[in-house]
């Protein structure tokens, strides 16, 4: 079956960068834009941008435009979220979703918490 | 960007109980409009993509309805396993693919 496994919970300083992995497993990987997508604690979900691991094409929120990098390793089935310049208010769990049917997200990962404290 | 909004943000009901939940897009989306569950501590759910289709394995009670701008998510007979916080998000052509507040289904 179709499942995206992330990896684990990451603490870090402020100002400090963090990325975050997305295994693919049970379709053809280079098939489907992979999204990102985060949720502050409390929050609704925030949408941070989408990678095309056939290409490499990216687009990006304009909300994380400059702090946010997505690329993917197709030999390993692999999509990653790197996220520079970290702030109190980036802690959040983040998710990974491939693109589905006409752009909804299915499935999900089951999400990363990133914590930036000092 | 294209903006979405939800009401109610929460709601209170029974068992058995018909619910509905609008989305409205600040522009027109066509039938670009999707619904997610998620249960406090899990991944969001897919439930209904392009605006009607139920995504496959989740249960006939859930329909939704819309095209253009307004689109509503129906909920026939509540179950206790339906309460959760519900989204909408727009998948028009152009990013970003933003979501709605969200609505929360709380027991009455």
């Amino acid at each position: 079956q179709v499942q995206l496994v992330q990896s684990g919970a990451e603490v870090r300083r402020p100002g400090a960068s963090v990325k975050v992995s997305c295994k693919a497993s049970g379709y053809i990987f280079s098939g489907n834009y992979m999204h990102w997508v985060r949720q502050a604690p409390g929050q609704g979900l925030e949408w941070m941008g989408r990678i095309n691991p056939n290409n490499g094409v990216t687009n990006y929120a304009q909300s994380f435009q400059g702090r946010v990098t997505l690329t993917r390793d197709t030999s390993i089935s692999t999509a990653y979220m790197e996220l520079s310049s970290l702030r109190s208010d980036d802690t959040a769990v983040y998710y990974c979703a491939r693109d589905h049917l006409l752009r909804s997200l299915d499935p999900w990962g089951q999400g990363t918490l990133v914590t930036v404290s000092s | 960007d294209i903006q979405m909004t939800q009401s109610p943000s929460s709601l209170s009901a029974s068992v058995g109980d018909r619910v509905t939940i609008s989305c409205r897009a600040s522009q027109s989306i066509s039938n670009y409009l999707n619904w997610y569950q998620q249960k406090p501590g899990k991944a969001p759910n897919l439930l209904i993509y392009a605006a009607s289709s139920l995504q496959s394995g989740v249960p006939s009670r859930f329909s939704g309805s819309g095209s253009g701008t307004d689109f509503t998510l129906t909920i026939s007979s509540l179950q206790p396993e339906d309460f959760a916080t519900y989204y909408c998000q727009h998948s028009y052509f152009t990013p970003p693919q933003t979501f709605g507040q969200g609505t929360k289904v709380e027991i009455k």
